[in-house]
């Protein structure tokens, strides 16, 4: 079956970086697009970024643009999310995703999170 | 990007009745839209895609309908597994973006 597997998160200073990876399996890694959901303390889902299956694209939710960076390395099966200049507002469990088809942006399988947190 | 509201925010019914979600998207979404079923401590579970195709193995009682900018999740014959929170979710284009989730208990 598909599996998601968070890993990376952790207490981290505002301004300071921290690096977020997913190992995945149960599926054909490379058919599909990636996404990284958040959710903040008492708040809603936020969707983050996506990578196509080929990493050919990469788009970012405006909240973060300009300061995280999604990639993915196909020959480990393996999703990864850069965080930089973090600020409390990225506080949040953080979801690998999986997308429907190769770029669909609905999700079939979600990992269970991995916890950012970053004091005000 | 596209707002999606979802009422009510939190629900409790007896089990057998009947339940209805409603979801508005802020524009068009024609029928661009999902819906999750989180249940405590879980992650979400696709329920439904193009609003109204059940994905796999998801029992019959649970149906979804509507198309541009009104869409509803219905449960009919309410079961004690059940109790979750629902989210619709437009895929229209990016950015995809949720509700804000309703809360269903059993009464």
């Amino acid at each position: 079956q598909v599996q998601l597997v968070e890993s990376g998160g952790g207490v981290v200073q505002p301004g300071r970086s921290l690096r977020l990876s997913c190992a995945a399996s149960g599926f054909t890694f490379s058919n599909h697009g990636l996404h990284w959901v958040r959710q903040a303390p008492g708040k809603g889902l936020e969707w983050v970024a996506v990578i196509w299956y080929d990493g050919s694209s990469k788009y970012y939710a405006d909240s973060v643009k300009g300061r995280f960076t999604i990639s993915r390395d196909n020959s480990k099966n393996t999703l990864y999310l850069q965080m930089d200049s973090l600020s409390a507002e990225d506080t949040a469990v953080y979801h690998c995703v999986k997308d429907r088809y190769s770029s669909s942006y609905y999700f079939d399988n979600w990992g269970q999170g991995t916890l950012v947190t970053v004091p005000s | 990007d596209i707002q999606m509201t979802q009422s009510p925010s939190s629900l409790s019914a007896s089990v057998g009745d009947t339940i209805t979600i409603s979801c508005r998207a802020s524009e068009d979404i024609t029928k661009y839209l999902v819906w999750y079923q989180r249940k405590p401590g879980k992650v979400p579970q696709l329920l439904i895609y193009g609003a109204s195709t059940l994905q796999s193995g998801v029992p019959s009682r649970f149906s979804g309908s509507g198309s541009g900018t009104y869409f509803t999740l219905t449960i009919s014959s309410l079961q004690p597994e059940d109790v979750a929170t629902y989210y619709c979710q437009n895929y229209n284009r990016a950015p995809p973006t949720f509700g804000q989730g309703t809360k269903v208990e059993i009464k």
